[in-house]
């Protein structure tokens, strides 16, 4: 199946600093992108839905100026976490599909985030 | 909107007994309907996924999942557990959303399959 490869794995970042998390798509062209975070012991919420080349679809509740979602290209996009605080440590997720109407997703690796 | 309830948060089975993971599901439309497995601190895999066509699906390791439309149901069986298949399975419904073209994934809870040795 189709490589998703999100980078890091794993960041421990201090209270009020930045961090960007990486999602590429390795062997196919990804038309649109998902961002997941993964609470412990709980599923997948969706954050925001990114389509190449246009801004990201925010789900309600989350903070778009606080989780910033680039999707510069058709094989990469990119979380930024601004200003990050200890309730923003979590399991990040991110999916690619191949093109709008493709019935699969493929999963990154997820990237744990811990702000201390 | 479409939702997915996993009933059973965790699950236990010895190994070599029979898996199953209940799940269902409510949409307004035809879904597409998926089973994900996910170790620890990764990502996740795909196990099965029903789009149209045969009701009964295969997956990866030895998993197969059936639609059951009546009863609104996706639940993943697996006749002979291994020590290797504990794990977390999440259970997905995947509808069109109208503007923008794409799916759209809303995923269950989760059950957490441990398997006693």
């Amino acid at each position: 199946g189709a490589v998703v490869s999100q980078h890091p794995s794993r960041v421990i970042c201090k209270s009020g600093t930045s961090v960007k998390i990486e999602c590429r798509s390795l062997d196919f062209q990804a038309t649109t992108m998902f961002w997941y975070r993964q609470f412990p012991k709980q599923s997948l919420m969706l954050m925001a839905t990114s389509n190449e080349g246009s801004k990201a679809t925010y789900e309600q509740g989350v903070e778009k100026d606080k989780f910033l979602i680039n999707h510069a290209s058709l094989t990469l996009s990119t979380l930024t976490v601004t200003s990050a605080h200890p309730e923003d440590s979590s399991f990040y997720i991110c999916s690619a599909r191949g093109s709008r109407g493709a019935t699969e997703a493929f999963f990154g690796q997820g990237t744990r985030l811990t702000v201390v | 909107a479409q939702s997915v309830t996993q009933l059973g948060s965790h699950v236990s089975v010895s190994e070599g007994a029979l898996v199953l993971l209940r799940c269902n599901y409510s949409s307004s439309v035809p879904p597409y309907l998926f089973w994900y497995v996910q170790y620890p601190n990764q990502g996740l895999q795909l196990l099965l996924k029903y789009t149209t066509g045969a009701t009964l699906v295969k997956g990866i390791n030895g998993f197969e999942a059936e639609f059951k439309k009546s009863e609104t149901s996706f639940h993943l069986t697996k006749p002979s557990a291994h020590m290797s298949d504990a794990a977390e399975y999440f259970c997905a419904v995947s509808v069109k959303v109208t503007f923008g073209g794409y799916q759209k994934v809303t995923f269950g809870i989760g059950t957490k399959l441990q398997v006693i040795p």
